[in-house]
């Protein structure tokens, strides 16, 4: 299964765009991306999920790169409602997520 | 449309006590997955449901945990007797599917165990 590396954690000002990077280097060919959030005391939140073109939904962009070793999960207009772990997965061919560490983000007003 | 419920959200024992928590998961969705999540840790999947038939519970530690889905919809996972390691929080997701296309997961609030 493929590995993600993403940082530990980022800070973002209020109204600026945050941008998550996510490296998977060893993605194979049909393997998605996906994208989910976890609020403090709450589950994970599906963002959003993608293969090879970029992605855009009414919560985030997801940016993935022509070799696919790495995306970025963009918030255009972070607020401080956006303050959680971000999880990016490669999900392979069944329906097993494997969840790293995430990366916090802290959204500063 | 109602998101996957989980109760009890909150839940504390003495060790060797069983304890239960149920999924009710989003009307119309066929799998159903139980993750476990530790402290500073993403979740963890501990067995999956496509109706009623558990078709991985690879990771789940027999020995004392089990679950059940009867009727295909609602599930129940149970820990006997507990222990202080068992504290955690508790995940529920549910999918249309588990094929490409329908196996987006969407998880409920969690139930926190902790075991004293």
């Amino acid at each position: 299964d493929a590995k993600t590396t993403q940082p530990t954690s980022m800070d973002c000002a209020e109204g600026r765009a945050a941008n998550l990077p996510c490296n998977h280097s060893t993605i194979s060919g049909n393997e998605y991306v996906y994208w989910y959030r976890q609020i403090h005391s709450q589950g994970p939140q599906y963002i959003i999920h993608g293969l090879k073109n970029n992605e855009t939904n009414e919560m985030a962009s997801l940016i993935i790169t022509e070799d696919r070793k790495s995306s970025t999960l963009i918030l255009p207009h972070a607020t401080l409602r956006d303050t959680a772990v971000y999880y990016c997965i490669v999900r392979p061919g069944t329906y097993k997520y494997i969840f790293g560490t995430g990366t916090r983000l802290k959204v500063l007003a | 449309e109602a998101g996957v419920v989980q109760s009890p959200r909150y839940k504390i024992i003495e060790k060797k006590q069983p304890v239960a928590f149920w999924c009710n998961p989003i009307s119309g969705h066929n799998t159903l997955y139980w993750y476990l999540q530790n402290l500073g840790q993403g979740p963890e999947l501990l067995i999956r449901y496509e109706n009623e038939e558990a078709v991985d519970d690879s990771q789940l530690p027999k020995d004392r945990f089990s679950a059940e889905r009867l009727k295909g919809v609602d599930s129940t996972l149970k820990i006997q007797p507990a222990e202080l390691g068992d504290s955690a929080v508790y995940l529920c997701a549910s999918s249309l599917g588990a094929s490409v296309s329908t196996d987006t997961q969407y998880f409920g609030p969690g139930t926190r165990l902790t075991v004293l």
